[in-house]
């Protein structure tokens, strides 16, 4: 059973415009959200994170939103950029476990 | 900073055979992870260590074992590998905790074939 599930195994944007990559879960224990990236042949590199007492968290390009009633996230990129292409993983963990659980990812393609 | 390192970055094993894969940080940190990472899956969590001298399970235990050496050192053995044991395998290393405020910092990975 999958806690944490993004549903779209890839993304294709164009280069200046804005990428949406969605994350859903199903445990309401989950209060803390994060974002990771991966390039090929790399490690997942920490990206933004997200306390369940936020609606929002902005970095950047980077912006994640958290809508708790409907057990959803989401990370969005404005403006998109040719580096942003990479692997996309969202991961959520409970205060009692510090134990991430992580989403299969998606991957975001940005064309020129 | 070299942060975390993991040796070897790749290696084919046949049924049977055993080997280490080696992981040390140098950022200070108290936790290391090993996770392994399969086509179509999130990263599952093999075995943790929450500060030196302590080790527990994860989600996919079974047919590993791990040591932590010292604070910077944490191995992930596989005694007698299996095909299903074909993965990337990823050690990690956090502050404290992998939850609030602690994101993980992550090496490059293993990538392991088992014939």
């Amino acid at each position: 059973d999958q806690q944490v599930k993004q549903n779209s195994p890839s993304l294709s944007v164009q280069e200046g415009r804005i990428s949406i990559l969605n994350c859903d879960y199903t445990n309401s224990m989950f209060d803390y959200f994060l974002w990771y990236k991966k390039y090929p042949a790399e490690g997942p590199t920490f990206l933004i994170s997200i306390s369940s007492i936020k609606d929002k968290n902005e970095d950047g390009r980077f912006t994640v939103f958290l809508n708790k009633s409907a057990k959803h996230l989401s990370l969005h990129i404005v403006p998109s950029q040719p580096g942003d292409s990479a692997v996309y993983f969202c991961a959520a963990s409970a205060r009692s476990n510090y134990q991430l659980i992580w989403g299969a990812g998606t991957k975001l393609i940005i064309k020129p | 900073n070299a942060g975390v390192t993991q040796t070897p970055k790749f290696q084919v094993l046949k049924t049977g055979q055993s080997m280490t894969l080696q992981c040390a940080q140098d950022m200070n940190h108290n936790s290391m992870y090993w996770y392994r990472q399969d086509p179509g899956m999130g990263l599952r969590l093999i075995y943790y260590s929450a500060s030196e001298g302590t080790t527990d399970k994860g989600e996919v235990p079974n047919g590993y074992n791990v040591s932590r050496l010292n604070k910077r050192e944490f191995s992930l053995r596989l005694e007698s590998a299996a095909p299903s044991q074909t993965s990337v395998y990823f050690c990690a290393s956090t502050r404290q905790g992998s939850g609030n405020n602690s994101p993980l910092h992550f090496g490059n990975g293993t990538r392991l074939t088992v014939t």
